[in-house]
C-alpha cells in the first residue's frame, strides 16, 4: 500500500517547455487534488477532482491543465512553463466528506 | 470561498514549554478541521483532526480545540521536544456538491530550543 505516488520528484524546465506531473493513489479514494506550495503562502489548490470524470478549478489554475484518467490517476500538465511556476507540487487524495487528505511526497519543479 | 488565517507565522519555545497555534475560518459550513506537520523536504502529514460536533480532542501531547461560534480552532502542544520542530498547517474542509474541499492556513514554523 503505497498511498499517493507522484512523479517526477525533481524537474528542471526551460521557459516555454511543457511537462506532465503524474499522480496515482491506491487507497480507492474518490477525490484527488493538486496543490502548489511556495514559501510563506501555504498550500494553494490548483485543480481538484471530486470523483472520476470530473475536474474543477481551484484557487490558482492559470497555466495548468489536469486529467482524471481513472479513479487512481490524476495528472497535472504545464503547457508552457513560466518561472512563476517554480514551486513544490503536491498531489493528494481524500475519500470524501469529513475525511482527511493524504499527500504524495512532492515534486520540486524549477523553471529557468 | 473559505478563508483560513493562521497565527503566528513563526514560534520559538524552550524545550518542555507549551506551544499554541491559532486559526480562524470564515465559512460556517466548514465541518472538518485537520492539522498537518511538515518537516523540511517532506510531505504534510496529519497529526490530529476535529469535527464540528466536537469541542476538543487530545492525543498524548497534542490537543485541538474548536469554537464554532467564533470560527476559530487551535493546536496545543505540551512538553515540547526538539523533534516537534517543523511547519504546522491548519485546514478547514467543506463538503459541497462539487466535492470535499480543503483550505489551508499559511503555516507556522515552530522551533523548539533544546
Amino acid at each position: 500500500n503505497a498511498g499517493v505516488t507522484q512523479t517526477p520528484k525533481f524537474q528542471v524546465l526551460k521557459t516555454g517547455q511543457s511537462m506532465t506531473l503524474q499522480c496515482a493513489q491506491d487507497m480507492n479514494h474518490n477525490s484527488m487534488y493538486w496543490y502548489r506550495q511556495d514559501p510563506g503562502m501555504g498550500l494553494r489548490l490548483i485543480y481538484y477532482s471530486a470523483s472520476e470524470g470530473t475536474t474543477d478549478k481551484g484557487e490558482v489554475p492559470n497555466g495548468y491543465n489536469v486529467s482524471r484518467l481513472n479513479k487512481r490517476e490524476f495528472s497535472l500538465r504545464l503547457e508552457s512553463a513560466a518561472p512563476s511556476q517554480t514551486s513544490v507540487y503536491f498531489c493528494a487524495s481524500s475519500q470524501g466528506a469529513g475525511n482527511t487528505i493524504y499527500f504524495g511526497e512532492g515534486s520540486w519543479l524549477t523553471v529557468v | 470561498g473559505e478563508n483560513v488565517e493562521q497565527h503566528p507565522s513563526t514560534l520559538s519555545v524552550q524545550e518542555g514549554d507549551s506551544a499554541v497555534i491559532k486559526c480562524t475560518y470564515s465559512d460556517s459550513a466548514s465541518n472538518y478541521f485537520p492539522w498537518y506537520k511538515q518537516e523540511l523536504g517532506k510531505r504534510p502529514q496529519l497529526i490530529i483532526d476535529i469535527r464540528s460536533n466536537v469541542g476538543e480532542k487530545k492525543d498524548q501531547r497534542i490537543a485541538v480545540t474548536l469554537n464554532k461560534t467564533a470560527k476559530h480552532f487551535s493546536l496545543h502542544i505540551t512538553e515540547t521536544q526538539p523533534e516537534d520542530s517543523a511547519v504546522y498547517f491548519c485546514a478547514a474542509s467543506t463538503w459541497s456538491n462539487t466535492g470535499n474541499q480543503f483550505y489551508f492556513g499559511t503555516g507556522t514554523s515552530l522551533t523548539v530550543i533544546p
